[in-house]
């Protein structure tokens, strides 16, 4: 089964405005990884949280990590048409470093 | 740098036939990943890699996929026979260090295969 659960499963917005999609997973990690994938093409790595981090920022983007309600959130600001794509979650497992994806957001941003 | 080269980018068979891919991880990363993603599905991991040894397989179905990673560098991803179900896009990542130090993974462009 999937590690990941994301929330909401899509989500629809303006040029502008933010998004914010939402993980949670089941088992102890050593990080939480965030990637996007564009229609038909391979993932993108995003940012990167470890276990012992809560807070991460890269550019527009934004992420939170909570291990102890095992959940992440990646926030991206000022949205833009270009950032149209689905986003996964994906966690390394601690002492494997097996990386699990979650179920995906699909962001749909409108100009 | 170079990214994860896998090919072929495409391939329809027919079912009952057998398939492979392969992938060039980035030079000198040692841990190597295949992914199966089937169309609106987060991928799915089927075998781990550290070198040239099989760290995790559990997922792989193993009566009729194959991996092998020979000199722990390229690798390849065989299915016989094929299933329609196992049409989906094929992936390939690798990574540079492991653990608590890993700062992300890098997947290839992936292979779409097709099972009519």
């Amino acid at each position: 089964s999937q590690q990941g659960e994301e929330d909401p499963q899509a989500l629809s917005i303006q040029e502008g405005e933010n998004a914010t999609m939402n993980c949670s997973y089941k088992t102890s990690i050593n990080n939480l990884q965030w990637y996007r994938q564009n229609s038909g093409r391979g993932l993108v790595h995003l940012i990167l949280i470890r276990s012992n981090e809560r807070e991460k920022h890269s550019g527009r983007l934004r992420v939170t990590l909570d291990t102890s309600k095992k959940s992440s959130s990646l926030l991206i600001t000022a949205s833009r048409a270009a950032d149209t794509a689905s986003y996964f979650c994906a966690t390394a497992l601690y002492n494997t470093d097996k990386l699990i994806f979650g179920t995906g957001t699909r962001l749909q941003v409108f100009p | 740098e170079a990214g994860v080269a896998q090919s072929p980018r495409y391939k329809i068979i027919e079912k009952r036939q057998s398939v492979a891919f392969w992938c060039n991880p980035i030079s000198g990363h040692a841990t190597l990943y295949w992914y199966q993603q089937i169309l609106g599905q987060g991928p799915k991991l089927l075998i781990q890699f550290q070198n040239n040894g099989v760290v995790d397989d559990s997922q792989l179905p193993k009566d009729r996929f194959s991996a092998e990673r020979l000199k722990g560098v390229d690798s390849t991803l065989k299915i016989q026979p094929a299933k329609l179900e196992d049409s989906a896009v094929y992936l390939c990542a690798s990574s540079l260090l492991a653990g608590i130090d890993n700062y992300g993974y890098t997947f290839g462009s992936g292979t779409r295969l097709t099972v009519v």
